[in-house]
This record gives structure tokens, sequence and C-alpha cells, in this order.
């Protein structure tokens, strides 16, 4: 079965500082590995999927990084802004075949506080 | 290109009754996902269907709970007899006809049970 964990559960830091976020997850048999950020109240905004071919994607400051033998992804945020503080979360699709093809298993999320 | 959209955003029922969430994928996807909030936890997968077929339902509760995507109109989760364990956060998601693509996600509909 599937795990996905994040560290650190929360984080505070000061404008400007760049960041990391990490992923970690049980089985290496991933198809993809997708990260989202949820804002309060609100729903699920897609920042980056890797393939699991993939080692990385970039999207203006974010920059996503796979280790799929090592179970690991993280998120890299730079010059952050408080504009970027929400919650983000991990999720991978397990390449089991057959019908669990299509679900996403979730990790906890990480809260950031970006502060003026 | 509307996104995945969902109603009611919050619905209030009491316990016993039932509670009916929509969700209308992105135009031309054909895959839909529904995942549940509960407070304090992460998101859980409960089912992904296709247009009149359930494809897994490996997370969805044994009792109470249905799903369905029919060939007009959106992707109905049914609720009957709600309890307060219940209450939670509903999302709904959808992905194009090819699998692998990213799952875009609705709002969610907040559900509270009194």
């Amino acid at each position: 079965k599937q795990e996905v964990t994040q560290i650190p559960a929360a984080l505070s830091v000061p404008e400007g500082e760049n960041l990391v976020l990490n992923c970690s997850f049980t089985d290496s048999a991933i198809y993809n590995l997708q990260w989202f950020r949820q804002d309060p109240g609100k729903g699920l905004t897609s920042l980056l999927l890797i393939q699991s071919s993939q080692r990385e994607q970039t999207s203006g400051r974010l920059n996503a990084s796979l280790d799929k033998s090592s179970g690991r992804s993280t998120l890299y945020i730079a010059a952050s802004q408080p504009g970027d503080s929400a919650t983000y979360l991990c999720a991978v699709r397990t390449n089991a075949g057959g019908t669990s093809y299509g679900k996403l298993t979730f990790g906890q999320g990480t809260i950031l506080t970006v502060h003026p | 290109n509307a996104g995945v959209m969902q109603n009611p955003r919050h619905l209030v029922r009491r316990r016993g009754q039932e509670a009916r969430l929509r969700c209308s994928p992105m135009k031309g996807h054909s895959h839909v996902y529904w995942y549940r909030q509960l407070p304090e936890e992460g998101l859980k997968f409960m089912v992904y269907l296709q247009k009149e077929n359930i494809i897994d339902e490996s997370g969805m509760p044994k009792e109470r709970f249905s799903a369905e995507f029919p060939k007009e109109g959106p992707s109905i989760l049914r609720i009957q007899q709600v309890v307060r364990g219940d209450s939670a956060a509903y999302f709904c998601a959808s992905s194009p006809y090819r699998t692998g693509e990213t799952q875009y996600f609705g709002p969610g509909t907040r559900l509270l049970v009194l």
C-alpha cells in the first residue's frame, strides 16, 4: 500500500528566502508525482507534474525534482513571497496497473507561511 | 474553458438525511475522481469513474455511499443517512481521456452534518 509523507508539517519563513519542501513515498513503482497548492477553504491548484521518467520540472520560481529509486521528491521555491503562503500537497499515482491506475495518494501537506 | 465545477459549495444536513454532491468535469474530460478531506486529515481517494462506468471504488465506504457518472449530466456522489463523521470537504477532479494526465480539481463541497 502506497504511503506518502511530507516534511516539515509546517514552515514559517521571512519573505525572500529560498525553501525546500520534502515528499517521500514508500512504493517506488509510480506513474507520476504531482505537487498541488491549497489555499484555505479552496480547492487544489496543480503546480507541477513529474512523470516517472523525468528527473525534474520547473515553472517560474518553482522547481520540483524526483528520485524514484529512493522514493523522494522535493519542491524548491525561490525568493518566497507572502502570496506563496498556502498548504502544499504532494500526490503520487502508483503504477499498479488495472483499476488502481487513476487514483492519487496524497501526503498530509506542508503549511507554508511567508511573512513580510 | 470553465474549470471543474462542484455544487453546492456548502451543504448542511441533519443526521439521517441524504446528501447529493454534483461535479461537472472540464469540457472534454471523461474521467472523474472523488476525494474526501476529513478535518485535520489529508485527502483520501474515494472513487474513479468514466462515463457510465465505475472503474475503481476501493476508497468508498461500504455502506451509504454511492457514485455515478451518467452519459449525460454531472457526476453525483450520494451519501444516504448521513452521520456527523461524514462532515468533510469533498473534492472532485477530472482528467482527459488519456490516463496519466494532470488531474484538475474543483473547489470542493463542504458538508456539515448537524
